[in-house]
């Protein structure tokens, strides 16, 4: 069946535009995750989506970053004037509900690189 | 707050080796523990998980057990092949710490033929 899926795949923006990065999770799946991946790092945990509810942004890096989903389907990440810390891979992923034991479905990533 | 510290990478094995990548945790609860991994040029998937004390998961012949005594996830497996060759990260997610799961920053594993 059709996994989770991420566009775009690469995106290459000058500092100080903005970016729009899109997650399709499974169908069903009620959780939406989004994560950073710098190169050689760990993945860093960015914000959760319980249906269209982010009950918890804390882990946003700085107010120039927002994310929004539409009921328990697509999910956008937004950067406004992105610098060049920014550059990572952003990862999405999703489970069939909220619960600690679940397992994650993730997407295969947009490659951002800000110049 | 919640962390997950593994070994670094990256780790060389020659195909046959016994493999173990530590993973050591911290957390306020009674977190699930995860090992997902990464194969080249694809996504993380799940590769085993445990979600309480004593508990072993096991995936493809790869091994690991939720000690809470000594806070640890440490994968195994008996005899690695060419095609374990790929990044491992150990997690957890704690229910009562907001749903966020944390990763380790994941272990390079090169398998040589």
């Amino acid at each position: 069946g059709a996994g989770v899926s991420q566009s775009p795949s690469n995106k290459v923006t000058e500092k100080g535009k903005d970016v729009e990065l899109r997650c399709d999770p499974i169908s069903g799946h009620t959780a939406l995750y989004w994560y950073r991946q710098r190169l050689g790092q760990g993945l860093e945990f960015l914000i959760y989506f319980q249906g269209n509810s982010a009950p918890d942004k804390s882990g946003l890096p700085s107010d120039r970053f927002s994310a929004e989903r539409t009921g328990e389907s697509v999910s956008t990440l937004t950067i406004q004037r992105t610098q060049q810390e920014d550059s990572a891979v952003y990862l999405c992923a999703s489970s069939l509900y909220l619960q600690g034991a679940n397992e994650q479905y993730f997407g295969p990533g947009t490659r951002l690189t800000v110049t | 707050g919640n962390s997950v510290t593994q070994m670094e990478g990256p780790v060389t094995l020659s195909e046959e080796a016994f493999l173990t990548i530590n993973c050591t945790y911290t957390a306020t609860g009674y977190p699930s523990l995860f090992w997902y991994v990464q194969y080249p040029g694809e996504g993380l998937q799940l590769l085993l998980k445990a979600t309480k004390a004593d508990d072993k998961g096991s995936n493809k012949g790869f091994e690991a057990t939720y000690r809470k005594e000594t806070t640890s996830f440490h994968l195994e497996k008996g005899s690695v092949q060419v095609s374990d060759s790929a990044v491992y990260f150990c997690a957890l997610s704690d229910n009562t710490g907001g749903f966020k799961t944390i990763f380790g920053a994941g272990t390079r594993l090169f398998v040589k033929a």
